[in-house]
């Protein structure tokens, strides 16, 4: 079945670090791919998506690139701010799988940043 | 904008009695709704798949002997967690989503504590 696999279960920065969380996905299809963050109380809100290979989404400074050759869509963000730390999650909805486009999560990054 | 309300957002039974909780999207049509688990120190487990005019899908792992949902409406979705034990705890989110192609609304969950 469809995985996700987030490599950071923690991350800890300083205020203006370079953030990089790691992603790769498993899925039989063409994936649509996703990142999500979850804040402290609240659901999960969804921060962007890509649908196909090279695709970058981007959203609040955050940004992945759908790459269909390594299997892969990192998070990256240039500079964090404190207001960032939360948890991350990545996300595939696989249009193979039924068509029922149910979201697969992985576990999870938890960030914290530092002021 | 899309919103998914959840309620209650926290609830206590005992061992052995069982819990309803409700989901009530607004401001959007929720053809699809999707309840999901997120258990202590564990990701999202899909518990099923409700579209309207279809029959509710559940994940493997989960039945609807234990949690059957209702989605009645395009508004409104409930489950019931049935004979709940320790291993039920955690926090369960409901997302709802508009048609094919259209991204899921979580609400901000229902923290079920067992004891």
């Amino acid at each position: 079945g469809d995985s996700v696999t987030q490599t950071e279960g923690q991350v800890a920065l300083s205020e203006e670090d370079f953030l990089t969380i790691h992603c790769n996905y498993s899925a039989s299809g063409y994936p649509t791919l996703f990142w999500y963050v979850q804040y402290p109380g609240e659901g999960p809100q969804l921060l962007f998506r890509a649908s196909r290979d090279k695709e970058k989404g981007s959203s609040r400074g955050f940004e992945a690139t759908y790459d269909k050759g390594t299997t892969s869509f990192h998070l990256r963000k240039a500079s964090v701010q404190e207001s960032d730390s939360a948890v991350y999650y990545c996300a595939l909805s696989d249009e193979a799988t039924g068509g029922n486009n149910k979201l697969t999560f992985g576990q999870g990054t938890v960030l914290s940043v530092i002021p | 904008g899309a919103l998914v309300y959840q309620y209650p957002r926290r609830t206590i039974c005992k061992s052995g009695t069982s819990m309803r909780m409700e989901c009530q999207a607004v401001g959007f049509q929720a053809t699809s709704v999707a309840w999901y688990r997120q258990s202590p120190q564990k990701t999202f487990e899909l518990i099923a798949l409700s579209t309207v005019n279809s029959a509710i899908k559940y994940e493997q792992n989960f039945t609807q002997e234990k949690f059957p949902i209702s989605h009645p409406n395009l508004s409104f979705s409930s489950m019931t967690v049935l004979n709940a034990y320790l291993e039920d705890r955690g926090l369960y989110l409901c997302g709802a989503r508009e048609g094919g192609g259209s991204d899921y609304t979580f609400g901000s969950g229902t923290r079920l504590l067992v004891i």
